[in-house]
């Protein structure tokens, strides 16, 4: 079992609309959690980085929430663009040890015109 | 650009061959990570290099290895080619190799496609 689960596992919406991604994770020492954005073909590229003590943090229209008590994390998309179209990785990070991060197997987001 | 360059970008070969993928890591980043993303998959990490010496491994099949050079680029040697092993792999590359909330930003290479035929 994926220690980290997102959902949904993928979504269609219109332009202009919001969304809200999820991400649960059971990985424990934590130490940050990050989202990313992956176009079809590319590498991912870091959109947020929360730490334990940080609930919220924004990134232009996205927006990364963290609950580290009932280890959730969303990622809310406001006034989507065509350009959203991609998919959105969770990824968390242990403390201590070797300090790999944990992907999740990400959210495919698809915004229609 | 991301910083992070990796060669080929398309590799086509045929099952039972031979493939090496290169990793150039971002300036000054030291560390090296290895990534398999089959069609519809998420990234599944095989190994982490750091200062040229393994520090991680991942779900790495006996048939891959890989190294860090002194110049701190990786190769990763793919062998016995199957057709599962049709998938983007991608370089990864940080400041270091652990610890630290920055630490492990990991800045992503746009990736190896390899096709087995």
């Amino acid at each position: 079992k994926n220690q980290v689960e997102q959902s949904p596992q993928s979504l269609i919406i219109l332009e202009g609309k919001n969304c809200t991604l999820q991400c649960n994770y059971t990985v424990s020492p934590f130490s940050n959690l990050r989202w990313y954005k992956q176009d079809t073909g590319r590498g991912p590229v870091s959109l947020t980085i929360m730490t334990f003590s940080e609930n919220t943090k924004s990134n232009g229209r996205y927006t990364a929430t963290l609950d580290a008590d009932t280890k959730q994390s969303s990622l809310h998309i406001t006034a989507s663009q065509l350009s959203d179209s991609a998919s959105y990785i969770c990824v968390v990070t242990l403390s201590g040890g070797s300090y790999i991060p944990t992907f999740g197997r990400g959210t495919s987001l698809i915004v229609h015109p | 650009d991301s910083g992070v360059t990796q060669t080929p970008k398309h590799l086509i070969t045929a099952t039972g061959q031979r493939v090496t993928l290169r990793c150039s890591p971002r300036s000054g980043d030291l560390s090296v990570y290895w990534y398999q993303q089959s069609l519809d998959q998420g990234l599944q990490f095989l190994i982490q290099y750091y200062n040229g010496e393994e520090r991680a491994k991942g779900n790495i099949l006996e048939r891959f290895s890989a190294q860090q050079f002194p110049d701190l680029h990786s190769e990763l040697n793919l062998s016995s080619l199957e057709l599962g092993d049709s998938a983007l792999y991608f370089c990864a590359s940080s400041p270091s190799g652990a610890g630290g909330r920055g630490a492990n930003v990991l800045t992503f290479g746009a990736g190896s496609r390899l096709t087995v035929l």
